[in-house]
């Protein structure tokens, strides 16, 4: 079964530094999504990205985080200065396209910074 | 603000009975509803999405959306120790073609043996 592959599964980083999480989507899905849940809380929406731009951003997703997809397969989130709140699990989806409904979430990537 | 809400349990039920998740949500906008499964440390997994009012069985799972009461709900079947997870409510409000979901905090299910 197709699958939405994370990289790298955990990684730690000092607060301040920048962190990039990759993803590959499913070949043929249109649409890419970032979420992400703080230990113990809610999963949360960050960015959808279709048509190598973005398409919905939260208020969650502001001037630290960016979204580029630099080749035809990879999805990357950056993080440019981490800051201890971002430390969480972080899920890239990716979606087939309109009317699809069906989200399909990667195994993670857990960050945590100190 | 749109709000996804669950009770947080535990809920435990004994091996074979049957398991009743529910949800609520604030905007009457909302078009999509989805059930997901998160074990411990794990992604979300679908396990079941209704778009209209009434009833949509799948398996030993049965959801039930009644869009006047704002309401979701979750019926588990003949419970098994392995559905022991959390549940995951979630909406999509977006009418843009992308799912931007809105997930409740879930509900932690303990299935007895």
């Amino acid at each position: 079964e197709p699958e939405v592959t994370q990289t790298p599964s955990h990684q730690v980083t000092q607060m301040g530094q920048e962190v990039i999480l990759r993803c590959v989507p499913i070949s043929n899905h249109l649409y890419f999504y970032w979420y992400r849940q703080i230990l113990g809380q809610k999963v949360e929406f960050l960015v959808s990205f279709y048509n190598n731009e973005i398409s919905e951003k939260s208020e969650i997703f502001d001037d630290q985080f960016s979204v580029e997809r630099p080749d035809g397969s990879n999805f990357t989130l950056k993080i440019r200065s981490t800051k201890l709140e971002d430390s969480a699990m972080y899920f890239c989806a990716s979606e087939e396209g309109p009317g699809a409904n069906v989200l399909t979430f990667g195994a993670g990537s857990r960050l945590t910074v100190l | 603000q749109k709000e996804v809400e669950q009770n947080s349990g535990p809920l435990s039920v004994p091996e074979g009975a049957i398991a009743s998740l529910n949800c609520t949500y604030s905007d009457r906008g909302s078009q999509s509803f989805f059930w997901y499964r998160q074990y411990s440390g794990k992604s979300p997994e679908l396990i079941m999405s209704i778009y209209s009012n009434g009833d949509k069985e799948d398996g030993r799972f049965t959801a039930q959306l009644n869009k006047a009461s704002q309401y979701v709900s979750l019926l588990i079947r003949d419970s098994q120790p392995s559905d022991s997870a959390t549940y995951l409510c979630a909406v999509n409000y977006s009418g843009a073609g992308s799912y931007q979901l809105t997930f409740g905090k879930g509900t932690k299910l303990s299935v007895i043996p």
